[in-house]
């Protein structure tokens, strides 16, 4: 069984630019869940899809928001890139009470 | 508002002796809870989980601890290896309020660091 996807695994845009990051969760799952991780930081929580809908969104700009589409993937987009948006992007999917995570995907804006 | 904190940003021990990493919870509804490692550059990696009709959960090495009346639990790594060193995450998990969707929630982490 696959686990959770992210592409691509590097991104390297501009300031100003926009980036989209898509994620594949496990089969059978219809939660995603995106999160980022800054040097030196925690997970901060972005935003929580459920059955094409999002349930959550963490204390981010509105420049970052995302979808879920009807097979569950998602995608998180980022406009207007700042250098402060260079980071590692997980997304997870999440049935019930189990979760997975991606292996990310690394942001870096110049 | 911080639902899951993880007090400690950081922990050293020695090879051998026991790594024991904090979680507090403030959500009373939460009744899953998840421990997660974390390695630089890669996705967290599901670690442990124990319920809430639960105070215990062992898995090898690791041991999860729920005290439910402090709102706390406890992630216990004995023998500690040079290879745990990692940011450990604890998760706690809740019905959402419609009732239908289970809502994860994650503490910002604690870095251990075990040494040789």
């Amino acid at each position: 069984e696959a686990g959770v996807t992210q592409s691509p695994t590097h991104l390297i845009k501009t300031r100003g630019q926009q980036a989209t990051l898509r994620c594949s969760p496990i089969s059978g799952h219809t939660s995603v869940y995106w999160y980022q991780q800054a040097l030196g930081l925690g997970l901060q929580f972005l935003l929580w899809y459920d059955e094409g809908e999002e349930r959550n969104r963490g204390n981010f700009p509105p420049r970052f928001s995302g979808r879920q589409f009807p097979n569950y993937s998602s995608e998180l987009n980022v406009n207007a890139l700042e250098l402060e948006d260079s980071a590692l992007y997980l997304c997870a999917s999440s049935r019930i009470h189990s979760a997975f995570f991606g292996q990310g995907t690394r942001l870096t804006v110049v | 508002d911080q639902q899951v904190k993880q007090n400690s940003p950081s922990l050293s021990v020695q090879e051998g002796r026991i790594s024991i990493l904090n979680c507090d919870y403030t959500n009373s509804m939460f009744d899953y809870f998840l421990w997660y490692k974390k390695y630089p550059a890669e996705g967290p990696t599901f670690l442990i989980s124990i319920s809430s009709i639960k105070d215990k959960n062992e898995d090898g090495r690791f041991t999860v601890f729920l005290n439910k009346s402090a709102k706390h639990l406890s992630l216990h790594i004995v023998p500690s290896q040079p290879g745990d060193s990692a940011v450990y995450f604890c998760a706690a998990s809740s019905v959402n309020s419609g009732g239908s969707n289970y809502k994860l929630t994650f503490g910002k982490g604690t870095l251990l660091t075990v040494n040789p």
